[in-house]
């Protein structure tokens, strides 16, 4: 079985450039996943979309990142303009369900440098 | 709110000694709770998980952890450290999040570093 799917593996921009990432999600997988790794931090969560919708985006900030999940399968992840902060892992996940002991399944990740 | 506390950021041991890695965890609900490896420029795996069947939880690789209700602690341990097991490993808690959903709230990490 095919695991989740990332691109870029590696991206460095200038700041108030602009940067997107793709992610492939386990076939049938429905439950989907954005988090953002600092160096020395553990993943934090960005965005939850079940199918094409978002249940969760509490920790996006909104005013720079957006996300999408066409046809509840690929997702992208969009930041416009980067700042110098948001250089980190960007992880994308997905799971099979929605129950709490669900397991997340984790791609490799893009890792970004904002100079 | 739930939360995750990882005491050590980092962790050395020699070949062949014990692995102890702590998690203490903060939930306002009985907790579902993960060990995840991450190896150098790769994503997360599951190591183990927690999900109320049993206290003690054998996991992949020789891993195995402890969930004590009473002193709100996961800890994993393995009996005997091997060279490969160099890794990040991250204790993460389960939290509701919108809509009647879950998420994973993660500790902050400890790198496990084995000597020969």
């Amino acid at each position: 079985e095919a695991g989740v799917a990332q691109s870029p593996r590696y991206k460095i921009i200038e700041k108030r450039q602009s940067v997107a990432f793709w992610c492939n999600p386990i076939s049938g997988h429905a439950t989907l996943y954005w988090y953002q790794q600092i160096l020395g931090q553990g993943p934090k969560l960005l965005i939850q979309f079940q199918n094409n919708g978002v249940v969760d985006d509490s920790q996006l900030p909104k005013d720079r990142f957006s996300a999408e999940r066409l046809k509840g399968v690929d997702s992208t992840l969009k930041i416009q303009p980067a700042k110098l902060e948001d250089s980190a892992v960007y992880l994308c996940a997905s799971s099979g369900g929605v129950r709490s002991t669900d397991t997340q399944y984790f791609g490799p990740g893009t890792r970004l440098t904002v100079l | 709110a739930q939360s995750v506390t990882q005491l050590g950021s980092h962790v050395s041991v020699s070949e062949g000694a014990l692995v102890l890695l702590r998690c203490n965890y903060s939930s306002s609900v009985p907790p579902y709770l993960f060990w995840y490896v991450q190896y150098p420029n790769q994503g997360l795996q599951l190591l183990l998980k927690y999900t109320s069947a049993a206290t003690l939880v054998k996991g992949i690789n020789g891993f195995e952890a402890e969930f004590k209700k009473s002193e709100t602690s996961f800890h994993l341990t393995k009996p005997s450290a091997h060279m490969s097991d160099a890794a990040e490993y991250f204790c993460a808690v389960t939290a509701p999040s919108s809509g009647g959903y879950n998420k994973l709230i993660f500790g902050a990490g400890t790198r496990l570093a084995v000597h020969p």
